[in-house]
């Protein structure tokens, strides 16, 4: 099983421009989950979903999209790239609730110059 | 206003050295998870462990510990005889079943260096 795996590891981008991180799971879980990090910020969810189709907020939802159409896929989009969106990004997955463990990506390291 | 609360930003300890992270969480519900996750260098996520509201029964599993008391809100975390591959940063983390089932609210973490 390769768990939870994200796709790219690394990117740079420039203001403005648009791109998709792509996070998969092979455990069949029922929920996910998409976080950012920012130094001295902790973890902050952005988006999640319950179920394929689904998706709904988080804490800092701005400036991102999500997609859920397949069961094992959650996408993060940004559509137009800000500095502010410099961060390191982690996909989680659940079985169900976010109160029981969480499954994390390596994560992707996001540059927007 | 923050829903955990790890104070300690840094801590250094030479090896073999005990060590406690402390975490203190708020929250309305009654019936909650806290966590602890690790984040090694490579940067990855490691659950570490779960407890609900309901259990505040402190728990051992190797050098590992969690002291969990309702009364002052907290979860603290120790190490026992520290080694240089605990050096990490760790978070404490908050799920609230009742008013936020789906949010998993961290702390900042703390960075532990275990030095040599």
């Amino acid at each position: 099983n390769a768990g939870v795996t994200q796709t790219p590891k690394f990117r740079v981008l420039k203001t403005g421009q648009s791109m998709t991180l792509l996070c998969a799971q092979d455990m069949n879980h029922e929920y996910m989950y998409w976080y950012r990090q920012d130094p001295g910020m902790g973890l902050r969810l952005i988006h999640y979903s319950v179920g394929e189709g689904t998706t709904a907020k988080g804490e800092v939802p701005d400036g991102y999209n999500v997609s859920r159409l397949k069961k094992q896929n959650f996408l993060l989009g940004l559509e137009s790239a800000a500095p502010s969106q410099t961060s390191v990004y982690f996909c989680a997955s659940s079985y169900f609730l976010a109160a029981n463990e969480q499954f994390f990506g390596p994560g992707t390291r996001l540059t927007v110059l | 206003a923050q829903k955990v609360t790890q104070a300690q930003t840094e801590i250094s300890v030479v090896e073999k050295e005990d060590v406690t992270l402390d975490c203190v969480y708020e929250t309305r519900d009654t019936t909650y998870y806290l966590f602890w996750y690790k984040q090694p260098p490579s940067g990855e996520l490691v659950f570490l462990i779960r407890r609900n509201s309901f259990d505040e029964q402190n728990e051992i599993s190797g050098r590992y510990s969690w002291n969990f008391q309702k009364s002052t809100s907290s979860f603290n975390f120790t190490i026992t005889a520290s080694q240089v591959v605990d050096s990490a940063v760790y978070f404490c983390a908050l799920s609230e079943v009742e008013t936020g089932a789906n949010n998993l609210f961290f702390g900042t973490g703390t960075r532990l260096t275990v030095i040599p």
